[in-house]
């Protein structure tokens, strides 16, 4: 498996609260996205990353904010947790120009 | 931006029989366009992918047809095997550099031994 991580793995926090997702990655890839999981929506697109300090908002960016301040490590944030913002959350990295997308595990995020 | 379109949202097929998975996209610049498998409660992996310089690519029982005029794609699985049952995600990504990857809805997929 590609050397990408994901913290925390679940976490219950309460509206209005601020929450930090982490994806940490070992290859070196200069792609890195953001997705939610959602029965019936399948993978939606939050935030992408095409190198240090860039990035581009994907379809469903509301409400989210991301920081990719060097190479290996890209950040999700949401500002202030909404209950619609309850999903599972993968991070993807890949390497290139029509190369393969890896996945993280995955985090279940529950917002009461 | 992209737009992708995967149908059906559900497949039910006897084991033995062939599957088909059928996705449309809407920029005509994207040129890559992989298959992912998802099973419950693990990572979605790709499966086979496909570039837009070729019409088709297979491996072993699963291949993956690319129609750039019309700008859709398809995944087909022979000989289905128990093994086979997952969600299966389509996705097209775009060639201006930032790699956009955008998915399709997806299709549970379920083999009735």
């Amino acid at each position: 498996d590609a050397g990408i991580t994901q913290s925390p793995r679940h976490k219950v926090t309460e509206t209005g609260t601020p929450v930090t997702l982490r994806c940490h990655q070992t290859e070196n890839h200069r792609y890195m996205y953001w997705y939610r999981q959602d029965p019936g929506h399948g993978l939606r697109l939050i935030h992408y990353s095409y190198g240090v300090k860039d990035t581009d908002k994907g379809e469903v960016s509301d409400g989210y904010s991301v920081s990719r301040s060097k190479t290996e490590d890209f950040l999700l944030t949401l500002e202030s947790a909404t209950s619609s913002q309850t999903s599972v959350y993968f991070c993807a990295i890949s390497g290139g120009i029509g190369t393969e997308a890896f996945f993280g595990q995955g985090t279940r995020l529950t917002v009461v | 931006g992209e737009n992708v379109e995967q149908h059906p949202s559900t497949l039910s097929v006897q084991e033995g029989d062939s599957a088909v998975i059928k996705c449309t996209y809407s920029d005509s610049a994207s040129n890559y366009f992989p298959w992912y498998k998802q099973e419950l409660g693990k990572r979605p992996q790709l499966i086979i992918d496909i570039r837009s310089n070729v019409g088709e690519k297979k491996d072993q029982r699963i291949a993956v047809t690319l129609n750039k005029t019309a700008k859709h794609f398809s995944l087909h699985i022979t000989e289905t095997q128990p093994e086979d049952s997952a969600v299966y995600f389509c996705a097209a990504r775009d060639n201006f550099g930032n790699e956009k990857l955008t998915f399709g809805t997806g299709t549970r997929l379920t083999i009735i031994p």
